[in-house]
């Protein structure tokens, strides 16, 4: 099975600052990456999928990179809003996810 | 808008078996594909399989001898059928709909809202 290992584990930023998650692979999964969010007390919400494409509803603050095991989640200009657990999710070997960055706002 | 809501006893006993069922509005189910995954602060997030609405299906490997995913057309409704539960099966429960792109599965969206199923005597 692929191990995602995401860090920090916590990120503790202000309104309009970036935020800069990782997601690591065990193993080589291409461009099968995927990140969501999730607010608690609501299910997962689909944020970008094949590494850098925003899902449907976006925001264009909200962007991808990355490849083959190493992926980056970044957050321009963050807003209250913002304030959740982010998980990445890979499809290349059935479907494993990450444990989850929480970003927090100062 | 297609929109997921699960439903199914929220308390099973142990070595029984579990059942949930999500009712889809806003869209027919039959061209999709539709998975059901779960949550715990043990194993996190956990893709449990699919049904496609050719009543095909796949399943996680270590959870194949005991998962079964069903759907019903008329009813516009997929189930979620566990067996020989444990306590570690206890989670909560998220039926989705696979997000496709040109024929493949990208991810999953919309998600329901989850259903907590605590496994216990």
């Amino acid at each position: 099975e692929i191990v995602l290992t995401q860090s920090p584990a916590t990120l503790s930023l202000s309104p309009g600052e970036t935020a800069t998650l990782s997601c690591r692979a065990s193993q080589y999964i291409g461009n099968y990456l995927a990140w969501y969010q999730q607010k608690p007390g609501q299910a997962p919400r689909l944020l970008i999928y094949d590494v850098s494409n925003r899902a449907t509803g976006i925001p264009a603050r909200f962007s991808g990179s990355g490849s083959e095991t190493d992926f980056t989640l970044t957050i321009s200009s963050l807003e209250p809003e913002d304030s959740a657990v982010y998980f990445c999710q890979q499809r290349s070997d059935w479907r494993t996810f990450g444990q989850g960055t929480k970003v927090e706002m100062k | 808008q297609v929109q997921l809501q699960e439903s199914g006893p929220g308390l099973v006993k142990p070595s029984e078996t579990l059942s949930l069922t999500c009712t889809v509005s806003g869209e027919s189910i039959s061209p999709h594909y539709w998975s059901w995954l779960r949550q715990s602060p043990g194993k996190g997030l956990e893709w449990i399989g699919y049904v496609y609405g050719s009543g095909s299906t796949d399943y996680k490997s270590s959870l194949k001898s005991r998962v079964t995913i069903s759907l019903d057309t008329s009813k516009n409704q997929f189930s979620l059928k566990l067996t020989s539960v444990t306590a570690a099966d206890t989670a909560i429960y998220y039926c989705a709909k696979d997000y496709m792109v040109r024929g493949l599965n990208r991810g999953f969206d919309p998600w329901g809202q989850g259903t907590l199923v605590t496994v216990s005597s």
